[in-house]
């Protein structure tokens, strides 16, 4: 069963536009979440991240948004750029454990 | 310092036969892990080295998988008797401490057993 769940396979948007990014998990007890970014033929990147206390943290154009209580996660990226296009993976980590556990990822594709 | 960096890249073996994968980590980074991928999937994790201690593992790493940090530097993924199921990308990442999950991630050995 899965314990994160990215529901989107992909997601196109306009260059300039707003850009969200999906991510729901099951476990209550998580209490560490993170977006990465991957291009091909590369590994993941990390993009940005969020604890638990916090329900908003900002990095420039991308912010992620935590709702504990539906147990949701979102990641917004203003304005997006063709060079967003990538796979985004959200990440979520417990503490007292070093794994994380990841989504299935989501294709953004920027159209110029 | 380059980042992270995993050897080969690349490896196509037969059915049966015993394959290596090496890492190197960010020199200042104590923490190094293991992860899996396979196609339409997000990495999963394998095992966690924290200088040459394995302080946990996956109930993905079956018997025929080991890993090994021998001096806290470089690690090594074995996997004996490959299986076609174990055709996927194998991502070595690190970090620098306790609880930082923003790992920086090795471009990954793609695996591919014949």
């Amino acid at each position: 069963d899965q314990q994160v769940k990215q529901n989107s396979p992909s997601l196109s948007v306009q260059e300039g536009r707003i850009s969200i990014l999906n991510c729901d998990y099951t476990n209550s007890m998580f209490d560490y979440f993170l977006w990465y970014k991957k291009y091909p033929a590369e590994g993941p990147t990390f993009l940005i991240s969020i604890s638990s206390i916090k329900d908003k943290n900002e990095d420039g154009r991308f912010t992620v948004f935590l709702n504990k209580s539906a147990k949701h996660l979102s990641l917004h990226i203003v304005p997006s750029q063709p060079g967003d296009s990538a796979v985004y993976f959200c990440a979520i980590g417990q503490g007292g454990s070093e794994k994380l556990v990841f989504g299935k990822g989501t294709k953004l594709t920027v159209n110029p | 310092d380059t980042g992270v960096s995993q050897n080969p890249r690349h490896k196509i073996t037969k059915r049966g036969q015993n394959v290596t994968f090496r890492c190197d980590p960010i020199s200042e980074h104590n923490r190094l892990y293991w992860y899996r991928q396979t196609l339409g999937q997000g990495p999963e994790f394998l095992t966690y080295f924290q200088n040459e201690a394995q302080l946990e593992k996956s109930r993905l790493l079956s018997d025929r998988f080991s890993a090994e940090r021998p001096k806290g530097s470089f690690s090594t993924l074995e996997i004996q008797r490959t299986e076609q199921g174990d055709s996927a990308m194998y991502l070595c990442a690190s970090s620098p401490g306790w609880g930082n999950y923003g790992y920086t991630f090795g471009s990954g050995t793609r695996l591919t057993v014949v």
